[in-house]
């Protein structure tokens, strides 16, 4: 069985591009998180969807940020304008039951130069 | 106050012997209580979840949870080098529903 899987593993752009991070979770895990690593930093939570809406988006940083899950099955995270703080690893998790055992991608390394 | 602690200074401890973590938490409320292994450039890979006092065993892996004293520890018995990697702790609160992270413990198990 696949695991979830992220695209792409590591991006670089310049300050006020965009980005587009993708996230396939595990076949039929209707919950899909979305975390970041900020270097230095301890991870920490986006948001969560269950199927193809939005459960808690309370993490997201600000209107830069925007994340879909058409369909409920991929997720996508698009970061427009980048600024240089949005630098970090952006890791996307699914889990059959909501906050039971979370199975993580190897995570999507953006730097913004 | 961090939701999450773990002294984050790196653990060196020589093969063979026992490696102790440890994590603590704020929220009083939280009920469910998680170890993950993250090997350098990999994902994070739950290793352990506890949710009642007491201790937990499996395999070579022990967590300890205390909520009256609010932290929960992972003992790794017979360290390997292949354990050698960075152990996070996480916390499920009940209140904002949230999986908070700490920062993590790096080991390194000497050969």
């Amino acid at each position: 069985e696949a695991g979830v899987t992220q695209f792409p593993s590591h991006s670089v752009i310049e300050k006020g591009q965009t980005v587009t991070l993708r996230c396939d979770p595990i076949s039929g895990h209707d919950n899909l998180y979305w975390y970041r690593r900020v270097m230095g930093k301890e991870i920490k939570f986006l948001l969560h969807f269950v199927k193809e809406s939005k459960q808690d988006e309370s993490g997201m940083p600000n209107n830069r940020f925007l994340a879909e899950r058409t369909g409920g099955t991929y997720s996508t995270l698009k970061v427009q304008p980048a600024e240089l703080e949005d630098s970090g690893v952006y890791f996307c998790a699914s889990s059959q039951v909501a906050f039971g055992e979370l199975f993580f991608g190897e995570g999507s390394r953006l730097t913004v130069l | 106050q961090k939701e999450v602690e773990q002294n984050s200074g790196p653990l060196s401890v020589p093969e063979g012997a026992i490696a102790s973590l440890n994590c603590t938490y704020s929220d009083r409320g939280s009920q469910s209580f998680f170890w993950y292994r993250q090997y350098s450039g990999k994902s994070p890979e739950l290793i352990m979840s506890i949710y009642s006092n007491g201790d937990k065993e499996d395999g070579r892996f022990t967590a300890q949870l205390n909520k009256a004293s609010q932290y929960v520890s992972l003992l790794i018995r017979d360290s390997q080098p292949s354990d050698s990697a960075t152990y996070l702790c996480a916390v499920l609160s009940y209140g904002n529903n949230r999986l908070a992270f700490g920062k993590g413990n790096q080991v390194v198990v000497i050969p």
